[in-house]
């Protein structure tokens, strides 16, 4: 079965400084890897995700992610963070087939940037 | 385009009742998945729905169900709720297969007492 680990509950980095989110994964095939964001009280927002190609995917808000193979890892990064970039963070991994498909998601990690 | 919509977005409801939670999925979305998300579970995958088909479904009880309709939009139903399935529920849609993106609805927060 597939899987996401995110090794850290919360991550903390002050404002203008750069940040990372790790993650990573395990999967039977190819991985298709997502990463989202949710803010309080709302639904998650979609950020990038890696299908095939780059191994550096940009998103949305300044953020890329970094897909590498070997490490089995995708950790998001920013350059430089923003307090408004406090929120929780998912990395998911989509399995399936034709047949239907599931997202597994990793538990989750808080970032909070302090001004 | 209007995004993802759920309702209701809050609920409370006694425990051995049942609840029906709908979803209307962005325009041209045919694929609707169902989310549940609690403090100590994380997000857990419920059922994905395409074309009306249930083609994925979660470890979850038969109290658990759900259904598509021919214009896309969905419903989950739980029956005889107990004190644990009090979550926020996330409606997710997405043009189809693996490699696209879901766009989350704010969810239905359900409390059971």
């Amino acid at each position: 079965a597939q899987s996401v680990a995110q090794p850290e509950d919360q991550v903390n980095v002050a404002e203008g400084n750069p940040l990372t989110v790790k993650c990573t994964y395990s999967v039977s095939g190819n991985p298709y890897l997502f990463w989202y964001v949710q803010y309080p009280n709302r639904g998650l927002q979609f950020l990038l995700k890696y299908i095939t190609g780059d191994n550096l995917v940009k998103g949305s808000y300044g953020f890329e992610a970094e897909f590498n193979k070997s490490q089995t890892s995708f950790h998001l990064k920013k350059p430089s963070a923003l307090v408004s970039d406090s929120a929780l963070y998912f990395c998911a991994v989509r399995e399936g087939n034709t047949g239907g498909f599931k997202t597994i998601f990793g538990a989750g990690t808080r970032l909070f940037v302090k001004a | 385009k209007a995004g993802v919509t759920q309702t209701p977005r809050y609920l409370i409801k006694t425990r051995g009742q049942q609840v029906t939670l709908s979803c209307s999925p962005i325009s041209g979305h045919r694929s609707v998945s169902w989310y549940q998300q609690t403090p100590g579970q994380g997000l857990q995958f419920l059922f994905e729905y395409f074309s009306e088909t249930q083609r994925n479904k979660g470890n979850f009880p038969g109290r658990f169900s759900g259904r598509q309709f021919s214009n896309s939009r969905s419903e989950m139903n739980v029956s005889t709720l107990e004190l644990g399935d009090s979550a926020l529920y996330l409606c997710a849609s997405s043009l189809g297969s693996s490699t696209y993106e879901q766009y989350f609805g704010p969810g239905t927060r359900l409390t059971v007492t």
